[in-house]
């Protein structure tokens, strides 16, 4: 059962557009949400994340946006650059963080 | 700042011998210490996760064992290898009783031929 799903396995966008990774979710329970950034044979670096009792959190040009009635958060990344392009795992956990469950990965090229 | 290693950073092993992959964490005290396994193509698996010295959770049953002899220390092992552990291992920490922000180290490719 795939409680954490990131259907979209690549995104292309342009230099300087914004970039809309989604991730839904299917446990109610999830209450701390964070996204982390993976170049290929490293490790995830942390990115961004956001409790559940707020609907947003900014971090320079990385923005992750929550909708708890529809179980969904999203990563805007305004404005995009060539060193962007990686893998973005979206990783959700309950009270206590000791199990992180991530989505799949969505891999992002941008493009000059 | 905290740092963590991993080592090796790359591995090939044949079928049936058997492996030990070392993690260790600097800057902190007493970190919540996991074992996540990446296969190609999938996303991260939690293996093992340990909150204190000899302390281990085991998440998923398989051919892999984990231990904790020392406080920034976390091993990962088996004595047999499959064809199946091949995938990239990752050690991350965490601040016990902090946010839930997990940190990885730089990971390890093991190739089982």
């Amino acid at each position: 059962d795939q409680q954490v799903k990131q259907n979209s396995p690549s995104l292309s966008v342009q230099e300087g557009r914004i970039s809309i990774l989604n991730c839904d979710y299917t446990n109610s329970m999830f209450d701390y949400f964070l996204w982390y950034k993976k170049y290929p044979a490293e490790g995830p670096t942390f990115l961004i994340s956001i409790s559940s009792i707020k609907d947003k959190n900014e971090d320079g040009r990385f923005t992750v946006f929550l909708n708890k009635s529809a179980k969904h958060l999203s990563l805007h990344i305004v404005p995009s650059q060539p060193g962007d392009s990686a893998v973005y795992f979206c990783a959700a956990t309950t009270g206590g963080g000791n199990k992180l469950t991530f989505g799949t990965g969505t891999q992002l090229k941008v493009e000059l | 700042s905290q740092t963590i290693h991993q080592w090796p950073a790359t591995l090939v092993q044949p079928v049936g011998s058997p492996l030990s992959l070392e993690c260790t964490v600097e800057g902190t005290s007493n970190p919540n210490l996991y074992w996540y396994r990446q296969a190609a193509g999938r996303g991260l698996q939690l293996l093992f996760y340990s909150v204190g010295i000899g302390q281990i959770s085991s998440e998923v049953p398989q051919n892999l064992s984990a231990s904790r002899p020392q406080d920034r220390q976390f091993i990962l092992s088996s004595k047999k290898l499959l064809l199946s552990d091949s995938g990239f291992y990752l050690c991350a920490w965490r601040l016990a009783g902090a946010a839930d922000t997990q940190y990885f180290g730089p990971g390890t490719r093991l190739t089982v031929l």
